[in-house]
């Protein structure tokens, strides 16, 4: 079985803050994916990033970083300098891909992290 | 480059009623999935579509079935509605190619209130 837990329920910052959203994930796949969405007061999830198992570069985009080590199962996200428009639920995620080579569109998501961020 | 849509954008229903979903997939896609998503919570997968048959399935009864059609827009139908099917249902559209399937771009979501 699949799972994704994201330890911290709500973080509350200020402005211009760096905030760390944590991801821990659990998968007996070797080959698997992992993705952030977030998902605004509209409800409207928003693709963030997708990252595969074998690859374990970090990314930086603007302000938003990413870290995956596959040594601690983890795929965590880092919003730099943050800013009001920032504030969000922030969904972790985990696709894995099975023995055949193939993978249905199955996502495993966590219970996400509301983040709220005071000007 | 149109998104994915969905419709409608609320709906109220009553216990033991029929619903059905519709969403339309983001151009250049070719595989829907849905999900439910319960008030704070994470997502929950319900099934997929491709090729206009069902592709996968998550742990929901028999009575949460769906579509896909030709243009590959898919219909969620739930029957026999029950109080905690109330939720935000969510569509993501993606391509698909030799059994694996892309990243999946999400709807805005139909919610669905049973009273």
């Amino acid at each position: 079985a699949q799972k994704v837990t994201q330890a911290q329920t709500e973080i509350s910052v200020v402005e211009k803050e760096d905030v760390t959203l944590d991801c821990v994930y659990e998968t007996r796949d070797t080959t698997y994916y992992l993705f952030w969405y977030k998902q605004p007061p509209s409800g409207e999830l928003v693709f963030l990033i997708r990252r595969n198992s074998f690859d374990e570069q970090n990314e930086i985009s603007g302000r938003y970083s990413w870290n995956f080590q596959k040594s601690t199962s983890s795929f965590n996200f880092t919003i730099t300098a943050s800013q009001v428009v920032d504030s969000a639920v922030y969904f972790c995620a985990l696709k894995g891909i099975n023995d055949g080579g193939t993978s249905y569109g199955k996502l495993t998501f966590g219970q996400g992290t509301i983040l709220t961020v005071h000007p | 480059e149109t998104g994915v849509t969905q419709s409608p954008t609320h709906l109220i229903k009553t216990r033991g009623q029929q619903v059905t979903l519709r969403c339309s997939s983001q151009s250049g896609h070719n595989t829907v999935s849905w999900y439910q998503q319960a008030l704070g919570q994470g997502p929950q997968f319900i099934f997929q579509y491709y090729r206009e048959e069902e592709n996968g399935r998550g742990n929901f009864p028999p009575r949460f079935s769906g579509l896909q059609f030709p243009n590959y827009s898919s219909e969620l139908n739930v029957n026999a509605l029950e109080l905690d099917d109330s939720a935000l249902y969510l569509c993501a559209s993606s391509f698909a190619r030799g059994g694996v399937t892309d990243t999946q771009y999400f709807g805005p979501g139909t919610r669905l209130t049973v009273l």
